[in-house]
């Protein structure tokens, strides 16, 4: 199995710009989850599925943020307009989710530079 | 915002050692688990322990969890230089949501 997979490893966009990160889970696992990590706060979860449905979207800082899950193999975070402070990596975990007990298995992240 | 805490920020050991680290977080949990970052690459999954659980082993690693003090530890024994990485602990409470603690830089050296 190639583990999680999300593109681009890197991104740098200029201020105002769309920006749109892939993520692809792990086959068979039933959960998805968007988290950030920068210095300052650390790793916050974003916004997590199961199934494809969102469940949680309480970490999603504004409206400028949004996430999809049209199938069980693909899920994107887009960003639009893209602030400055948005600079951070955005990682994609999944995880098959069994009785409660489970880790995730996170992608290598997209590290965005927004200037 | 970072539900854990852990402690220390910052290890510095020699190979061979044992390594140390805490984490306390605020809430009920069904698990605790542990992770660890390499720099520049993203969080692996080492251990889990359930809630009902004291201790667990996974080869040099060794996981306790204090639900009445709410806190955990993670023990490397016989530490190696390719141990070195950030490690955090992570509690996975209601709503299957798993927060992450802060983070322990543990660095190894020969």
């Amino acid at each position: 199995d190639a583990g999680v997979i999300q593109s681009p490893r890197h991104e740098v966009t200029e201020m105002g710009q769309e920006v749109t990160l892939r993520c692809k889970p792990i086959s068979g696992h039933n959960s998805l989850f968007w988290y950030r990590q920068t210095m300052m706060r650390g790793l916050e979860l974003l916004i997590y599925f199961n199934n494809n449905v969102p469940i949680d979207d309480s970490g999603m800082p504004e409206d400028r943020f949004s996430a999809k899950m049209p199938n069980a193999s693909f899920s994107t975070l887009k960003i639009q307009p893209s602030e400055p402070r948005d600079s951070a990596v955005y990682f994609c975990a999944s995880s098959l989710v069994i009785q409660g007990n489970y880790g995730y298995t996170f992608g290598s992240g997209t590290r965005l530079t927004v200037v | 915002s970072q539900q854990g805490e852990e402690d220390p920020q910052a290890l510095s050991i020699q190979e061979g050692e044992n390594a140390t680290m805490n984490c306390s977080y605020k809430t009920s949990i069904n698990n605790l688990q542990w992770y660890r970052q390499n720099s520049g690459r993203g969080l692996v999954h080492l251990i889990l322990i359930r809630s009902n659980e004291r201790e667990k082993h996974s080869g040099r690693l060794r996981v306790t969890l204090d639900t009445s003090k709410k806190s955990s530890s993670l023990l490397i024994t016989a530490s190696r230089a390719a141990d070195t990485a950030s490690y955090f602990c992570a509690s996975l409470g209601g709503g299957n949501k798993l927060t992450f603690g802060t983070g322990t830089q543990l660095k190894v050296e020969l």
